[in-house]
């Protein structure tokens, strides 16, 4: 059974503080992905990962940076955490099949962090 | 800009009744879209997919989506819902950076 996990389920900070954000897949996956979530906005990517130490940018990658040192994981950091960073922090990855890395996504069960 | 968009952003529907959600996608070149549902406190996951061939996809629990390609259109649909159809439903893209639509609530009255 495929599985991605996530540090927390709930993280709360304060402003200014250092938050990083773990997730761990098993499946050998070459793509992960850091997205948040927020009511009325869906989901909005904010990097993804293509392989081991590689990354890219998503749509809102503002104060956030990432780190991918293993493949089996795929770290989220808030560098000087804001109230407006308060969301739900959702991790996926992603198979890559022939050239084709846009395939099923599998989730993690999501962070929820509030920065105080 | 290439986007995904989901029009309704609540639907609320009693048990029995048919569900269409719509979504529309904004991109050309290669399509392939996807439905995600997020049932409450849950992870999200996939119920249906399309990459190519027939238009018509059948996903988990019921559920179908069609393509149609002259609408730039893959609606989600079930004849009859449940309670615990109750959910975030979410489309997505492949292009760019894997597009989600904005999601749709549903809430379906016992």
């Amino acid at each position: 059974d495929v599985k991605v996990t996530q540090s927390s389920r709930y993280l709360v900070k304060r402003t200014g503080e250092k938050v990083f954000l773990e997730c761990v897949q098993d499946m050998d996956h070459e793509n992960m992905f850091w997205y948040r979530q927020d009511p009325g906005l869906g989901l909005r990517l904010i990097y993804f990962s293509y392989d081991v130490k590689m990354k890219e940018k998503g749509d809102i990658p503002e104060g956030y940076s990432v780190s991918r040192e293993k493949k089996e994981r795929f770290s989220l950091i808030l560098e000087s955490a804001s109230t407006n960073q308060t969301s739900m922090y959702l991790c996926a990855s992603t198979p890559l099949v022939g050239t084709e890395p846009y395939n099923e996504q599998f989730f993690g069960p999501g962070t929820r962090l509030t920065v105080l | 800009a290439q986007s995904v968009s989901q029009h309704n952003h609540h639907v609320i529907l009693s048990e029995a009744a048919s569900l269409e959600l719509g979504c529309n996608y904004s991109y050309g070149g290669t399509v392939n879209l996807f439905w995600y549902v997020q049932y409450p406190g849950q992870h999200l996951q996939l119920l249906l997919k399309y990459f190519s061939g027939d238009p018509l996809v059948k996903g988990i629990k019921g559920f179908e989506a069609e393509f149609i390609k002259s609408k730039f259109s893959f609606n989600l649909r079930k004849p009859s819902v449940q309670w615990s159809d109750t959910a975030e439903y979410f489309c997505r893209g492949s292009q760019g950076n894997l597009i989600f639509g904005k999601g749709t609530k549903l809430s379906v009255k016992p």
